[in-house]
């Protein structure tokens, strides 16, 4: 069964610094997406950065980007320039037995 | 945004009292899925439909149902509420298969306190 690791329940990050959100997984295919969600206090969840596991290119968003390792199973989301709107919970989240298996979450604060 | 609605967006009920909640959709889009959140657990899938009257379970299906009769709507029913369902419930929806790359969108969530 694929699984979804993020081992770090909390991180913080000053304003306009860099932060890097690790995830890890497990999974027996060979093609695959993996995806990045974004919860804020709103509760919303809200797609932040998709990637296919057959690109070497890791993908972009404005200031969000990934480093997609298939080898190691590793998808970290890195976050530039972090803004106070980017307080929020972060998932991570690959195609398994289920549609979507998600990992327990990342809670990101942003200090002024 | 996707246009995704859920009904009611919070509840308070007794245990075992049926509930159902709601899911609206006006993207016609294939799937939907249910999902329950609680601390510490992250997301979990409890039914999906991958078209009108075809649905499947996910890892937390005991003690729900659901149904979809039409494309937009998708229901998810606790026949007997106890207090483990205590949860904030999320639909989500997408035009194909997460295996396949699709983007499952979300609704607002619904809280939903069995005492």
């Amino acid at each position: 069964a694929q699984t979804v690791t993020q081992s770090q329940p909390e991180m913080s990050v000053q304003e306009a610094e860099t932060v890097t959100l690790s995830c890890t997984y497990d999974t027996s295919e060979s093609d695959y997406y993996l995806f990045w969600y974004k919860q804020p206090p709103s509760r919303q969840m809200i797609l932040v950065i998709r990637q296919e596991a057959y690109k070497q290119q890791n993908a972009t968003e404005n200031r969000f980007s990934v480093n997609f390792q298939k080898a190691a199973k590793s998808f970290s989301l890195k976050i530039s320039d972090s803004q106070l709107g980017d307080a929020a919970m972060y998932f991570c989240a690959l195609p398994g037995d289920t549609p979507l298996v998600f990992g327990k979450g990342t809670r990101l604060s942003v200090i002024a | 945004d996707a246009g995704i609605t859920q009904s009611p967006r919070h509840k308070v009920t007794e245990t075992g009292t049926p509930v159902t909640l709601r899911c609206h959709q006006t993207e016609n889009h294939r799937y939907m899925y249910w999902y329950r959140q609680d601390p510490g657990h992250g997301l979990r899938l409890i039914h999906y439909s991958y078209g009108v009257k075809d649905t499947d379970k996910g890892e937390v299906s005991d003690g729900y149902s659901v149904s979809r009769s039409k494309t937009e709507d998708f229901l998810l029913t606790l026949e007997s509420a106890t207090s483990s369902q205590t949860s904030v419930y999320f639909c989500a929806i997408s035009e194909g298969s997460s295996s396949g790359g699709s983007t499952q969108y979300f609704g607002p969530g619904t809280r939903l306190l069995v005492l």
